[in-house]
This record gives C-alpha cells, sequence and structure tokens, in this order.
C-alpha cells in the first residue's frame, strides 16, 4: 500500500511570488490533515477535509491560504502572495472514515521564502 | 484550549539505558494521545495511542507510554535505548469529543549515545 505522498520535497521561491503544495493521500482515506510547523516549534493543524468538503479550517493562518481537495481524492495548498513567515515544513495526513483513528503523514514540503 | 507540553528540547541517553520522553496535555473531556516519530527527512511514524482502557500502551519498537489521568501525562519510554532510537519524537492530543483537530508539541530530540 502506498503512503502519503507530497510534492514538491523542497521549494524555495521569493516573497511575493506564488506556491502550491500538493499531497495524495493513501487510497481509500476520507480524512486529509494539512500541518505546518516552523522551525523548531510545535506542529500545527491547518485544516481538515472529509472527502472534498472543509470541516475544519480554523488553523489556515489568512486568506494568503487556499486548499483544495477536488473529487475528494488529492490536495493542494496555495499560497498567494507567500511572506518570509510562511517558511516551514509543510506536512499532509490522512485517516480512514472512522474512530479515533491514526494519521498517516507524508513526508512534508520544505518551504523557504527569501 | 486544547495543548502539549513537551518539557524537554533534548534527552541524552546512553545506550542500553533506559529512556523517558515527556509529555503532558490539556483538553477538555477524555483525550485521545499519540506518539510520532520523525527520522531525518522522513515524515512523521505513528508509534502508539492511547484510547481507552489500560493505561500502559505498548507500541512499535518497544516503546510504551503511561497515561495518567491525575497528572495529565503521557510521558514515552522504553527499557533499552538503541542508538537507532535517535530522532525527533512529538506528542499529539485530540478530544475524543471534539472533532479530528489534533494538536502536537513542539517536539523532543532523543540522542542516543553508543
Amino acid at each position: 500500500e502506498a503512503g502519503v505522498t507530497q510534492f514538491p520535497s523542497h521549494s524555495v521561491i521569493e516573497k511575493g511570488q506564488t506556491v502550491t503544495l500538493r499531497c495524495d493521500p493513501i487510497s481509500g482515506h476520507d480524512n486529509l490533515y494539512w500541518y505546518r510547523r516552523v522551525m523548531g516549534k510545535e506542529i500545527k493543524f491547518l485544516l481538515h477535509f472529509v472527502k472534498e468538503s472543509k470541516q475544519d479550517e480554523s488553523g489556515m493562518p489568512n486568506n494568503r491560504f487556499l486548499a483544495e481537495r477536488t473529487g475528494g481524492t488529492y490536495s493542494t495548498l496555495k499560497v498567494q502572495p507567500a511572506e518570509l513567515e510562511d517558511s516551514g515544513v509543510y506536512f499532509c495526513a490522512s485517516s480512514p472514515r472512522t474512530g479515533p483513528e491514526t494519521q498517516y503523514f507524508g513526508p512534508g514540503t520544505r518551504l523557504l521564502v527569501l | 484550549a486544547q495543548s502539549v507540553a513537551q518539557p524537554e528540547d533534548q534527552v541524552n541517553v546512553a545506550e542500553g539505558n533506559p529512556l523517558t520522553v515527556k509529555c503532558t496535555y490539556s483538553v477538555s473531556g477524555n483525550p485521545y494521545l499519540f506518539w510520532y516519530v520523525q527520522y531525518p527527512n522522513r515524515g512523521l511514524q505513528f508509534l502508539l495511542k492511547y484510547i481507552t482502557g489500560d493505561n500502559l500502551v505498548k507500541g512499535s519498537y518497544g516503546f510504551e507510554a503511561e497515561f495518567n489521568k491525575s497528572q495529565t501525562s503521557f510521558h514515552l519510554k522504553k527499557p533499552s535505548a538503541l542508538v537507532s532510537d535517535s530522532a525527533l519524537y512529538f506528542c499529539a492530543v485530540r478530544a475524543s469529543s471534539g472533532g479530528f483537530k489534533t494538536i502536537f508539541g513542539a517536539g523532543t530530540r532523543l540522542f542516543v549515545k553508543a
């Protein structure tokens, strides 16, 4: 069974540019989550999808961040325009539909905004 | 509000000695508690979780954790550390009645010396 994959693994962009991160969850997992870890800090929840619907987006920092999950499969997280403080590692995770289930994490995308 | 505290940035232990990585939490109601490990350039890997029942939870790679409700703690332990256990460890909590939002600690780096 393939795990959660994320693309790209690294991204270096300049302030003001746009970046789109992609996450492919484990096949059949209805729940998809985005998290972010800024250097040395805690991993912060950004949002949660159930299939294509946003269940909780309380962790999204501001309206420069847009997450989508069209068709309930893969998800994208777009940052536009990027700011210096957006730098960090963005993790995606997925889990099956029911229960207090384990979340399975992808390797993360390291974003550096210069 | 939910929160997780990992009071130690780094834990150093000699190979063969027991190890403990501390975690305390705050959550409304009953908690679901998790430990994840991150090896260099990898995503988070699930180690173990407490949902209900026995306070001592056994997980992967010989790790275990004890849920202590009165102290709101969920410390990670291993009787005999291996050099290969050196990694970054994250504790996480989710309220059993509060959706799927999971709160992570800042992580503790475990260094096992040969």
